[in-house]
């Protein structure tokens, strides 16, 4: 079975630029969450889809992030503009709905210059 | 919210047993985890453990919990040098994930 798939794995950008990262879940999997891991912490939760709707995002920046799972499968997440402190790694991770066990992919490394 | 506290460093012999060890604060929470993250790579979940269970054995993996005192602990029998890894703690009641700030082990010859 193959696992999450992210990309890009890497990315520098400048402040205020723009940047996307995009995610392809466990297939059959219906819940869907983008984590925000800073350098030397534990990750933390910044959305989560149930197949293409929001069930959480009260800890998304919505000034300069957004997120989105059109189809209820691949899911994208966009920084705009971005800051020195974005710079993190984006993972993500899926799950079957109603079920505890989140598997991760393997992250976005980003780099905000 | 929840908080999840876990030391920052071990460093274990190989061969000798590992003891991580976590605490966490929402005593509703229904399910605690534990991750190993290695180098550049994602989290991979290890095992977790329902919170009316006291203890989860899984090969060289033993979880124990005591939910009295929200402590949470993992035990890694025979440590390897494959072993070396950033390892989370994590709860939850909502589906929603809380992580410790990982513990280093360090696995030495």
């Amino acid at each position: 079975e193959a696992g999450v798939a992210q990309s890009p794995r890497y990315k520098i950008i400048e402040k205020r630029q723009s940047v996307a990262f995009w995610c392809n879940p466990i297939s059959g999997h219906a819940t869907l969450y983008w984590y925000q891991q800073i350098l030397g912490q534990g990750p933390k939760l910044l959305i989560q889809f149930q197949n293409n709707g929001v069930v959480d995002d009260s800890q998304l920046p919505k000034d300069r992030f957004s997120a989105e799972r059109l189809k209820g499968v691949d899911s994208t997440l966009k920084i705009q503009p971005a800051k020195l402190e974005d710079s993190a790694v984006y993972l993500c991770a899926s799950s079957l709905m109603g079920n505890y066990e989140q598997y991760f992919g393997p992250g976005t490394r980003l780099t905000v210059t | 919210g929840e908080d999840v506290e876990q030391s920052l460093f071990l460093s274990v012999r190989e061969g000798d047993s590992s003891v991580i060890n976590c605490t966490y604060t929402d005593s509703s929470s229904t399910y605690l985890y534990w991750y190993k993250q290695e180098p550049g790579a994602g989290l991979q979940l290890l095992t977790y453990i329902f919170s009316n269970m006291d203890m989860k054995q899984d090969q060289r993996l033993t979880v124990l919990l005591n939910k009295k005192d929200k402590h949470l602990s993992l035990r890694i029998a025979d440590t390897q040098t494959g072993d070396s890894a950033i390892y989370f703690c994590a709860a939850t009641n909502d589906y929603k994930l809380s992580f410790g700030a990982g513990t280093t082990v360090t696995v030495r010859a």
